[in-house]
């Protein structure tokens, strides 16, 4: 067990819609991850936040935003879904340290339909 | 962060060790090797990550030589369960803290 808990697990939902991630991070690690995988494009890096303010951006289409609460849990929000849309979504937390590794959460399966 | 090259695919023996390279040439001085794994669609599993010196952990071994220029993640004593894709990762000191994955090494474990 990580210690990096992703809700919810399944998530089936209907192109156009929205739907809301949530990941709670480490107890004690600032920075939380998010990440895509879906089947041709591997693990893609899609933004970091860092004690509730955004770090750095990846892959992350404009649909998509995701933001990091004061207490440190952090939501990924995607809408206007698409079928491509559909994959598993990690998220991931570290310490504030160099050189520190990320431990992930076993991730949401988002499936649109 | 310097691009790293892996085979796609081994086959290990069960209770054999499990010696996974990885080339990552262009490595500059401050870039570490990380190692993750994953397990059917689980979230990516940390494994090791080092410098410039070998490191061992309950988990694995991590060769890195000389030049570091390459490198080889070892499961000593591999299971059924290190069935797996096995992702070799260079990160820079400075970096933000993002990991950005390859496509990794397919571990097979076989009986």
């Amino acid at each position: 067990d990580s210690g990096v808990t992703q809700t919810p697990k399944h998530l089936i939902t209907a192109t156009g819609q929205r739907v809301t991630l949530r990941c709670s991070p480490r107890s004690g690690d600032l920075s939380v991850y998010w990440y895509q995988q879906s089947l041709d494009q591997g693990l893609q890096f899609l933004i970091q936040y860092y004690n509730g303010e955004e770090r750095a951006k990846g892959n992350i289409l404009e649909r998509f935003s995701a933001q990091q609460f004061p207490d440190l849990h952090s939501e990924l929000n995607l809408s206007s879904l698409e079928l491509g849309d559909s994959a598993l979504y990690f998220c991931a937390s570290s310490v504030v340290a160099e050189n520190s590794p990320l431990h992930f959460g076993n991730g949401t399966r988002l499936t649109v339909t | 962060d310097a691009k790293t090259t892996q085979p796609p695919s081994m086959d290990c023996a069960e209770g054999r060790a499990a010696n996974l390279p990885c080339n990552h040439s262009t490595i500059s001085g401050n870039e570490y090797v990380y190692w993750y794994r994953q397990i059917h669609s689980q979230g990516p599993q940390y494994i090791i990550h080092g410098l410039k010196n070998n490191e061992t952990n309950e988990m694995a071994s991590l060769i890195i030589t000389e030049d570091r220029k390459s490198s080889t993640l070892i499961l000593p004593h591999a299971t059924l369960r290190d069935t797996a894709v096995y992702y070799c990762i260079v990160r820079a000191s400075s970096n933000t803290g993002k990991l950005i994955f390859g496509q990794g090494t397919t571990l097979q474990v076989k009986p």
